[in-house]
């Protein structure tokens, strides 16, 4: 089974900066990963599909990289809003897996 | 606009069973994936299960497999989870996704995309 480890697992940064959470796959995944956004109350939202495209409707502050086993979000110039939890999520193979999840503090 | 309806959470004995259903509307129903993911509380996200559209195929985390059963009615646009055997590690908000198939060189790729707003289960004396 493909494990998918994210780090760091929070942090805390002020609005505006240049945020980055990686992700790395245990084995190549090629670039079947997806992030997602899970803010407190609300169900998870789709933000990155393909390692790096992103989903209709989200802020282009919003990057993705990476392919193969390393892969990245990065958020430039973080806002109130982003205040969330983000996982990646493998979805080369069964079972599909997700990353322990980055909390980012405003 | 993919609309996801939960329900079917609560609370129920070690041992006991639900089955969760989730309604859907505003898409194609019976063309697309659909997949179950819950999350403990205080923990991340579990992939649980997915179902392929026309139901052709289905998959499930090894570790639930056997207690843990999916399925789908295209008739009502629904699909269901079938819950066996709970326990207490079982307790989480279960989520369904609709989920949206890629297929490249004869492989499927499954990806995750709209979430519904979960029902809560429950497991406790």
């Amino acid at each position: 089974d493909i494990q998918m480890t994210q780090s760091p697992s929070s942090l805390s940064a002020s609005v505006g900066d240049r945020v980055t959470i990686t992700c790395r796959a245990s084995q190549d995944i090629r670039y079947f990963l997806a992030w997602f956004q899970h803010k407190p109350g609300t169900p998870p939202k789709a933000l990155v599909y393909a390692a790096a495209n992103l989903q209709s409707g989200v802020p282009s502050r919003f990057s993705a990289s990476g392919t193969g086993t390393d892969f990245t979000l990065t958020i430039s110039g973080l806002q109130p809003e982003d205040l969330a939890t983000y996982y990646c999520q493998q979805y080369n193979s069964f079972p599909l897996a997700f990353g322990g999840g980055t909390k980012v503090e405003i | 606009e993919v609309h996801l309806v939960e329900s079917g959470g609560g609370l129920i004995v070690p041992g006991g069973s639900l089955r969760l259903s989730c309604e859907t509307s505003g898409f194609i129903f019976s063309i697309y994936a659909m997949s179950w993911v819950r999350q403990a509380p205080g923990k991340g996200l579990e992939w649980v299960s997915t179902i392929c559209g026309r139901g052709g195929c289905t998959y499930v985390a090894d570790s639930l497999r056997g207690r843990f059963t999916i399925s789908r009615d295209n008739s009502k646009n629904t699909i269901y989870l079938q819950m066996n055997s709970l326990r207490a590690d079982d307790t989480a908000v279960y989520h369904c996704v609709y989920t949206t198939t890629v297929t490249i060189g004869g492989n499927r790729y499954f990806g995750m995309d709209v979430w519904g707003q979960g029902t809560s289960v429950f497991v406790s004396s």
